[in-house]
């Protein structure tokens, strides 16, 4: 029920093109589900976050797409670039006193020039 | 400093031996988080503290690991008698307090037992 469950692993797109990354989960106590980018060497950084009470958010090229219904979220980015390779890794969190993510396995993104 | 500082960057220890990682984070953060990244893999969730609270160790994977944040500011990992499936980088994050917030991380440190 703590499982946050991403695909795919890996994924492998053209520039200009879309990549598309899909995460589920069960827990339906689950309000906080941001996604986060690691370059290699580096920590994750924050990317972008949804709350359930919206079905989408975007900022910039990027996008979430949430379905409460089907308690699934998927992260969108348009006109992929090369330097948008890297390790995408979506998570979940309960409200309340404990703010602990729950992390996908991540997705390994290599964008072609 | 301006992040989360982890030390060591890098740990080689050999196995059986005790190791301690450190984590100091973002000054005023009262949400600390330590994570365990194997090899391609996703983030293993280690152990949460938050403010005074007892901390959340329910994602540490034995005996041999455990945790202490001193005056609710840095925070050190210890691994007793390392195995070689120890072998990963261990990431540390903080928050502000508070749900929802954003979780800053630190570079890691990466440690191999030989």
């Amino acid at each position: 029920q703590q499982q946050v469950k991403q695909s795919p692993q890996s994924l492998i797109v053209q520039k200009g093109g879309i990549s598309i990354i899909n995460c589920a989960y069960e827990n339906t106590a689950f309000d906080y589900f941001p996604w986060y980018q690691q370059f290699p060497g580096k920590g994750p950084a924050l990317l972008i976050a949804i709350r359930p009470d919206v079905s989408e958010k975007k900022e910039g090229r990027f996008t979430i797409s949430f379905n409460k219904s089907a308690k699934q979220f998927s992260l969108h980015i348009m006109d992929s670039q090369p330097g948008d390779s890297a390790t995408y890794f979506c998570a979940a969190s309960i409200r309340g006193a404990t703010n602990k993510l729950i992390f996908g396995t991540g997705t390994l993104l290599a964008v072609q020039p | 400093g301006a992040g989360v500082s982890q030390s060591p960057s890098n740990k080689v220890t050999e196995k059986g031996k005790d190791v301690e990682l450190r984590c100091d984070p973002i000054s005023g953060h009262t949400a600390l988080y330590w994570y365990r990244q194997s090899l391609g893999q996703g983030l293993e969730f280690l152990i949460y503290f938050q403010g005074n609270s007892a901390p959340d160790k329910s994602g540490l994977p034995s005996d041999r690991f455990s945790a202490e944040r001193t005056g609710g500011s840095v925070s050190t990992l210890t691994i007793q008698r390392t195995q070689q499936e120890d072998s990963a980088v261990y990431l540390c994050a903080s928050s502000l307090q508070g749900v929802n917030t954003e979780a800053f991380f630190g570079q890691g440190t990466r440690l191999t037992v030989v």
